[in-house]
């Protein structure tokens, strides 16, 4: 099945550095989600790219669906304390609608 | 509702019993999910229905699992027989169109299972 591989697997950085992180796939997507994931809720959508190329932005945070279609990146400048979290991609698996692969998580850890 | 509400938010059974596991999705949203995460680990697929059919169960790990939407509103998880392994959060999501992607995920249940 598919597969997203995301990296690095966790982070830790000062407040106000910018952050990279990435996703690669096994196969083509036509849809990257970035969520963030806090301790003890669900995932909350960030970005949604739906063209190769696309650099869109979400305040402080964003994101590019790579030209191969297999691969992309989340950017966060400056980062605060409140960005701690885990950070996912995800996209369409297979022929449903429904059914989303996520990546394994980037961690991320600010400290003041 | 405003978000997608998941009940309880937290729970505890004995290995061999069976549990149900609630899922309110957002006002007028179509399309539901279920995903189940286990510790250090992104939210895995088991099952996402159109209205009130399943429109793909393929996640579903075995026979144990069951879940219905009757009025295509809210969604039960069942799971039967309960084994440790099945400790994981359990993630109700909805879109509010099946060809929609980006979903919207509830707070999730904490299952364990002793």
């Amino acid at each position: 099945g598919q597969q997203l591989n995301q990296s690095p697997q966790s982070m830790f950085i000062q407040e106000g550095e910018d952050v990279s992180m990435n996703c690669t796939s096994s196969s083509i997507f036509n849809t990257w989600l970035w969520y963030k994931q806090e301790p003890g809720e669900g995932p909350v959508l960030l970005i949604a790219l739906y063209k190769a190329g696309e650099l869109t932005s979400n305040g402080r945070l964003t994101a590019q669906f790579g030209i191969t279609r297999k691969d992309s990146f989340l950017n966060i400048s400056a980062s605060i304390p409140s960005d701690v979290g885990i950070y996912f991609c995800a996209g369409p698996g297979g022929t449903s609608y429904g059914k989303l692969t996520f990546g394994q998580g980037t961690i991320l850890t600010v400290h003041p | 509702g405003a978000g997608v509400s998941q009940t309880p938010s937290n729970k505890v059974t004995e290995k061999g019993k069976y549990v149900e596991l609630r899922c309110d999705p957002i006002s007028g949203h179509t399309a539901l999910y279920w995903y189940r995460q286990s510790l250090g680990q992104g939210p895995e697929f088991l099952i996402y229905f159109q209205g009130t059919g399943a429109a793909d169960d393929s996640g579903l790990p075995n026979d144990r699992f069951f879940a219905v939407r009757p009025e295509g509103s809210v969604s039960t998880l069942k799971i039967q027989r309960t084994e440790r392994g099945d400790s994981a959060v359990y993630l109700c999501a909805s879109s509010s169109t099946p060809g929609n992607t980006e979903a919207f995920f509830g707070q999730g249940t904490r299952l364990t299972v002793v």
